[in-house]
């Protein structure tokens, strides 16, 4: 079992459609960050979290502790937000090193 | 803005070929590191360095090794290249956390 779970691991949603993506991790960790992915490669850090609630944009990032779970949400989705998303868990504070989730694909429908 | 740099998007190198993928970071960042990415399996750390000279296996070292001489540089060598390093590969630095654009390796 992987230490850390996505779900979905795909997602279609219409455009405008409220957005959630989950993660569950089974270790400790020190922080969380939601990744995003756009077809190419490159990987942009969307929120570091190690408690409550962040929110840039459409974009909003929670996290509980000691349910050991997270979600991202995006409100009001459009076609760029098309992309991979990823959860990485960061496990000892101080050398950054990631274990991450297997990603969700969403896709946004015009 | 800051940036990540991977010397190469895309590489094809022959089976048996010593391999150098590099990285250059232009932050001042301690860390540095190197994953692969492959369908199915996500991203998977291969070597992490925290300073100078100074450098940590990952999950998955075996095929590899790096070199941090200087701050801004991290380098992944595969000392003789194999098909199952078929990948993308990508450096990131922290703190905070960038990723340079990936260099999609084929090797045949």
């Amino acid at each position: 079992k992987n230490e850390v779970e996505q779900s979905p691991q795909n997602l279609t949603a219409q455009e405008g459609e409220f957005i959630t993506i989950n993660c569950s991790y089974s270790v400790g960790i020190s922080a969380l960050h939601w990744l995003q992915q756009h077809p190419g490669g490159g990987i942009v850090s969307l929120f570091m979290l190690s408690s409550g609630k962040k929110k840039h944009g459409r974009l909003i990032a929670t996290i509980n502790i000691q349910e050991k779970h997270s979600s991202l949400h995006i409100t009001a989705s459009h076609p760029r937000d098309s992309a991979v998303y990823i959860c990485a868990v960061i496990r000892d504070f101080g050398n950054e090193k990631l274990t991450f989730g297997t990603g969700t694909r969403l896709t946004i429908i015009p | 803005d800051v940036k990540v740099t991977q010397s190469s998007r895309y590489l094809v190198k022959r089976t048996g070929e010593k391999v150098f993928l590099e990285c250059v970071q232009d932050m001042d960042h301690e860390n540095m590191f190197w994953y692969r990415q492959d369908p199915g399996l996500g991203l998977r750390l291969i070597y992490f360095s925290y300073d100078v000279k100074m450098k940590e296996k990952g999950d998955i070292p075996e095929g590899y090794s790096v070199s941090r001489e200087k701050k801004e540089r991290f380098s992944l060598i595969l000392e003789s290249a194999s098909t199952n390093q078929t990948s993308m590969y990508l450096c990131a630095s922290s703190a905070p956390l960038h990723f340079g654009n990936g260099t999609r390796l084929t090797v045949t």
